[in-house]
């Protein structure tokens, strides 16, 4: 057990639907990160935040939004969807911004596009 | 922009035996820092072994091994006394040290490892 809580495990739903999964960090962790596992783009970054403030964005659709809350847990919006958002999405969290802080991973949501 | 590559989509080893999985990256950074995830079927992601690029040693967890060869850009996990348990995909990661990037995991494709009894 990473520590780190994501729900739900699995979502369905259909195409132009809003999704919101959310993520509680391991206790003390500050920085929170959002990946999306595909099968044709791999696991890849889309963003993290840290205390409250995002600090960095990667390969994030402009239909996805996140945020941090003052409790420190985080959600991610996905919004109008499409088939290709199908996929598993991993919040990790670790203590701090430090590079040799390792990322904690939770156990996924897995999204289904019907 | 930095990638990772693992040329091994597959591999299988003995109940006991060692294997080997491949990771070479491409960077034109001094210092980061490098990691093994395993992905069972229960799909976590569960952290093996971290590697930063400044020492020298390689990293050692108790059955998993890493060789890091800096000049080749070579960053390979060696597990030792296969067990069942170790069944899984496992992905080699970067993580860089400078700006915003310091942010992200890179992750390379997976290499997928049954081990037969």
């Amino acid at each position: 057990d990473s520590g780190v809580t994501q729900t739900p495990k699995h979502l369905i739903t259909a195409t132009g639907q809003r999704v919101t999964l959310r993520c509680s960090p391991r206790s003390g962790d500050l920085s929170v990160y959002w990946y999306q596992q595909s099968l044709d783009q791999g696991l890849q970054f889309l963003i993290h935040y840290y205390n409250g403030e995002e600090r960095a964005k990667g390969n994030i659709l402009e239909r996805f939004s996140a945020q941090q809350f003052p409790d420190l847990h985080s959600e991610l919006n996905l919004s109008s969807l499409e088939l290709g958002d199908s996929a598993l999405y991993f919040c990790a969290s670790s203590v701090d911004t430090r590079p040799n802080q390792p990322q904690h991973f939770g156990d996924g949501t897995r999204l289904s596009i019907l | 922009a930095q990638t990772v590559t693992q040329s091994q989509p597959e591999m299988s080893v003995q109940e006991a035996e060692t294997v080997t999985l491949s990771c070479t990256y491409d960077t034109s950074e001094s210092d980061y820092y490098l990691f093994w995830y395993k992905q069972p079927p229960s799909r976590q992601m569960i952290l093996v072994i971290r590697q930063e690029a400044y020492k020298q040693q390689n990293a050692t967890e108790n059955r998993f091994s890493v060789n890091f060869q800096k000049a080749a850009k070579s960053f390979s996990l060696k597990i030792s006394d296969s067990q069942l348990g170790d069944a899984a995909m496992y992905f080699c990661a970067y993580r860089s040290l400078y700006g915003g990037a310091t942010n992200k995991l890179i992750f390379g494709t997976g290499t997928l490892l049954a081990v037969q009894p």
